[in-house]
């Protein structure tokens, strides 16, 4: 029973196209996040979200579009992709503040 | 901002070997401090915590102790197996709201048998 399921796994695409990718728990958890994970392995937070309203938005750029419908879910729109938009995304939930994070097991997208 | 510095890596040991990993963070207040791991092609696991000043937190032979005056979060583990082998994650929270977790670039150990 998976706690954090994100879909899909692996995500081969063309520059300029839009894609979507899906995450959900199933923990009872408040918070959920996405986070861009490069090349080199360095972390970086996009989004948090707690109870359906978004609290964090990191300096990303309005191609990517966030949306929680529950709390259970949040999904990461992109628009109009490109090259350095390849990276693992990684969908991840927490109960509170100062708790840690069970994380999805990533999304890798490739821009080509 | 906040920030977390880890020792770059790879770090290669021999099986049984003492590892530790160096961490030290930058932060405003009195941050929660985490260890994960991540194993290749999976997410982030949580491998231990420390809320508070001298606190140690430990899970599976690994151990970490939150001192606040060197600003430090140490990772070590006395004998070390093959399945240790993986990126190692040093993470602070402020405890903010939105519970934000700040990652260090992450050590590479690779242990050979």
């Amino acid at each position: 029973d998976t706690a954090v399921s994100q879909t899909p796994k692996y995500l081969v695409t063309q520059m300029g196209n839009d894609k979507s990718i899906k995450c959900e728990q199933n923990l009872g958890h408040d918070t959920m996040y996405w986070y861009k994970q490069d090349s080199k392995k360095f972390l970086k937070i996009m989004f948090s979200y707690n109870n359906k309203e978004l609290i964090i938005n990191e300096t990303v750029p309005n191609r990517f579009s966030p949306k929680s419908p529950d709390k259970a879910h949040l999904n990461l729109h992109i628009n109009s992709l490109e090259l350095g938009d390849s990276a693992v995304y990684f969908c991840a939930s927490s109960l509170g503040q100062g708790d840690g994070y069970t994380f999805g097991s990533g999304t890798r997208l490739t821009v080509v | 901002g906040d920030s977390v510095t880890q020792m770059e890596g790879p770090v290669t040991l021999s099986e049984e070997a003492f590892l530790t990993i160096n961490c030290t963070y930058t932060a405003t207040g009195y941050p929660s401090l985490f260890w994960y791991v991540q194993y290749p092609g999976e997410g982030l696991q949580l491998l231990l915590k420390a809320t508070k000043a001298d606190d140690k937190g430990s899970n599976k032979g690994f151990e970490a102790t939150y001192r606040k005056e060197t600003t430090s979060f140490h990772l070590e583990k006395g004998s070390v197996q093959v399945s240790d082998s993986a990126v190692y994650f040093c993470a602070l929270s402020e405890n903010a709201a939105g519970n934000k977790l700040t990652f260090g670039g992450g050590t590479r150990v690779l242990v050979k048998p």
